[in-house]
């Protein structure tokens, strides 16, 4: 059985950074594409970043690139989320979720229960 | 990148009401899209994808259609637990961008 388990999220500054992590078990992460994806209170679902499965290809929106760094460990089959220079719009629950194949052209078809991230000062 | 809208934005029926959703992309994307069911407080769950396919585990009152711009999706028949936000998906490429939402409410 397929399971997410995120960690990480915390209150923090502007200005500041932050490493979620997901714990995958029941598959091996560096087969699939993952993808995070968060979503503000009250708000809907932003798509946030992805990396493809059997290489390092990664996916930004525009929104965090340049400031966001997805990656994975595979000893340890844990996804990461590197983020810095964080805004209070980065305020959000952030899940991690796996896609259907390797590819990131694929849907998500199994998510974590999320991490929340707030920043704030 | 790939614009997703979505009508309407709120809706409330009744129990056993057949219930459509659309979503449209600014460009074609093939088949290459996705919805999702968001329960009030709860975690995303595919429905379809590719389009058209249903999910595994997911009931046969939900299907999808639609290729290239305009897509749909219909609940043939709702359900009380149905009351949930719909979102639509496209994955033909980056960024992945989803629709605003659909609310779908019992009357």
């Amino acid at each position: 059985e397929v399971q997410l388990l995120e960690s990480g999220g915390d209150l923090v500054q502007p200005g500041g950074s932050l490493r979620l992590s997901c714990a995958a078990s029941g598959f091996i992460l560096y087969n699939s594409a993952m993808n995070w994806v968060r979503q503000a209170p009250g708000k809907g679902l932003e798509w946030v970043s992805a990396i493809g499965g059997f290489n390092d290809n990664t996916w930004y929106a525009d929104s965090v690139k340049g400031r966001f760094t997805i990656s994975r460990d595979n000893s340890k089959n844990t996804l990461f989320l590197h983020m810095n220079s964080l805004r209070v719009e980065d305020t959000a629950i952030y899940y991690c979720a796996k896609a259907l194949g390797s590819s990131p052209r694929t849907a998500s078809h199994s998510w974590g229960q999320g991490t929340l991230v707030t920043v704030s000062s | 990148d790939i614009q997703m809208t979505q009508s309407p934005s709120s809706l409330s029926a009744s129990v056993g009401d057949k219930v459509t959703i659309t979503c449209r992309a600014s460009q074609g994307i093939s088949n290459f899209l996705a919805w999702y069911q968001q329960r009030p407080g709860k975690v995303p769950n595919l429905l379809i994808h590719g389009a058209s396919t249903l999910q595994s585990g997911v009931p046969s009152r939900f299907s999808g259609s639609g290729s290239g711009t305009d897509f749909t999706l219909t609940i043939s028949s709702l359900q009380p637990e149905d009351v949930a936000t719909y979102y639509c998906q496209e994955y033909d490429r980056a960024p992945l961008n989803f629709g605003p939402g659909t609310r779908v409410d019992l009357k």
